[in-house]
């Protein structure tokens, strides 16, 4: 089946660091991307992995194990603007075409 | 480079009714796929369009439809509609290639179902 899980809310202050996890199960894997969506607005792009390992972008890593069926993104020196959802997705290649699956979200709020 | 637009914005219908939400992507894109988003579900995969042709399609009843025109400009339409179908339907964009091939989203459609 195709299933990805990531927790439903976090809390964190104004200048830490947080990590989002997400664990995956697809049939097909082409990819995993993370996107940041604030209250009543799209979702935009964040990031992109492909391969294991650490994408850095700013501010803002992602991180890939393919074996363990696992990602996070990793958000420094949080600011109050970063409150906002983030969504795990991976393409999926199970049907011999390209699907995109989301998670349900991570709420995160950052607190002054 | 204009964004992803979609119309309208709100709608609010009632049981019975049937729907039609418009979507135009980005210049020079030729995937639009479709999204329904719901507090408790995340965003659940309607179906993909490519060069006018539904490329993928997710796990929703055949009240859920959609076409693809040659300008790449897509709608999508929803018959007899429930209460249960109320929710944001988000479309998104992209060249329909692969690697980096990010999703461009629209800010959505918000429809009531009365």
């Amino acid at each position: 089946g195709q299933n990805i899980d990531q927790p439903t809310e976090m809390t964190a202050t104004e200048g830490a660091i947080v990590q989002i996890n997400c664990t995956y199960q697809t049939s097909g894997f082409n990819g995993l991307f993370w996107y940041q969506q604030h209250a009543g607005e799209a979702p935009t792009f964040l990031s992109y992995n492909v391969l294991d390992g650490l994408e850095e972008k700013g501010r803002f890593s992602s991180f890939l194990s393919r074996s363990k069926g696992y990602s996070y993104l990793l958000l420094k020196e949080l600011q109050m603007k970063d409150s906002a959802s983030y969504l795990c997705a991976v393409r999926d290649t199970a049907s011999g075409t390209y699907k995109y699956i989301f998670g349900t979200g991570t709420r995160l709020k950052v607190l002054a | 480079k204009a964004g992803v637009t979609q119309t309208p914005r709100y709608l609010i219908k009632t049981r019975g009714q049937q729907v039609t939400l418009s979507c135009s992507p980005i210049s020079g894109h030729r995937s639009v796929s479709w999204y329904q988003q719901t507090p408790g579900q995340g965003l659940q995969f309607l179906f993909e369009y490519f060069s006018e042709t539904q490329r993928n399609k997710g796990n929703f009843p055949g009240r859920f439809s959609g076409r693809q025109f040659s300008n790449s400009r897509s709608e999508m339409n929803v018959s007899t509609l429930e209460l249960g179908d109320s929710a944001l339907y988000l479309c998104a964009s992209s060249s329909g290639g692969t690697g980096e091939e990010k999703l461009f989203f629209g800010s959505g459609t918000q429809l009531s179902v009365l």
